[in-house]
């Protein structure tokens, strides 16, 4: 079964600076990897994910996400915070070999300071 | 556009009065799924469908029930909520298991 661990369960940047969320999964085989947005009494909203191929993954908003194997790893990133990315981010992980429900990592919230 | 639509977005009810939350989709995906999120948790899968097929999660307590009554819905019942079980509810849809997930706005569920 595959497992996700979001480390940080709050990071805090001032607006303008740059982001990095950090995502490690646990899975014998090469992963789904997904990372969602969630703002305040909101559903989750895909920002970007990744199945096969290019490793670095564009999303909506400005994010991106590497994929990086000999890690276990799947930051996501963006070069400059705004304040409407205040938001809870989860990332999931999900199985390529198999019809595997993805598992979300406990979120990690980020707070964005003007 | 296509999308998940959930309602009511607000639900309050009593101890012990059952109560229905209700999703729909137009994405004409074969699985649904329903989720539990409590306050800066991660979203707790409850169950899903696979078309007709229902799926319980091994931990989903016996007072969650679930109805599929088509494709495009389904419906979440809970026979007799307690305080532990006000939560926002959210609802998703998927083509297959493994892939995306796409998220309603969610119910919060309020117990008096």
């Amino acid at each position: 079964a595959q497992s996700v661990t979001q480390p940080d369960i709050h990071i805090t940047v001032s607006e303008g600076a740059s982001l990095e969320l950090r995502c490690n999964y646990s899975y014998g085989a090469t992963p789904y990897l997904f990372w969602y947005v969630q703002s305040p009494g909101q559903g989750l909203q895909l920002l970007l994910k990744y199945f096969s191929g290019d490793t670095l993954v564009q999303g909506i908003k400005g994010f991106e996400a590497e994929f990086k194997r000999s890690q276990s790893s799947f930051n996501l990133r963006k070069p400059s915070v705004h304040w409407s990315d205040a938001a809870e981010y989860f990332c999931a992980v999900g199985s390529s070999g198999g019809s595997y429900i993805p598992t979300f990592g406990r979120g990690t919230s980020l707070i964005v300071h003007p | 556009d296509a999308m998940v639509i959930q309602n009511p977005r607000y639900q309050v009810t009593q101890f012990g009065k059952p109560v229905t939350l209700s999703c729909s989709q137009t994405l004409n995906h074969n699985v649904m799924y329903w989720y539990q999120q409590k306050s800066s948790q991660a979203p707790k899968l409850l169950f899903h469908y696979y078309d007709k097929d229902f799926n319980n999660e091994a931990d989903t307590p016996d007072n969650f029930q679930s109805r599929r009554p088509n494709t495009s819905f389904c419906f979440l019942d809970i026979r007799s909520p307690g305080l532990g079980d006000a939560a926002m509810y959210l609802c998703a849809t998927s083509r297959v298991l493994q892939e995306t997930q796409y998220f309603g706005p969610g119910t919060r569920l309020l117990v008096l």
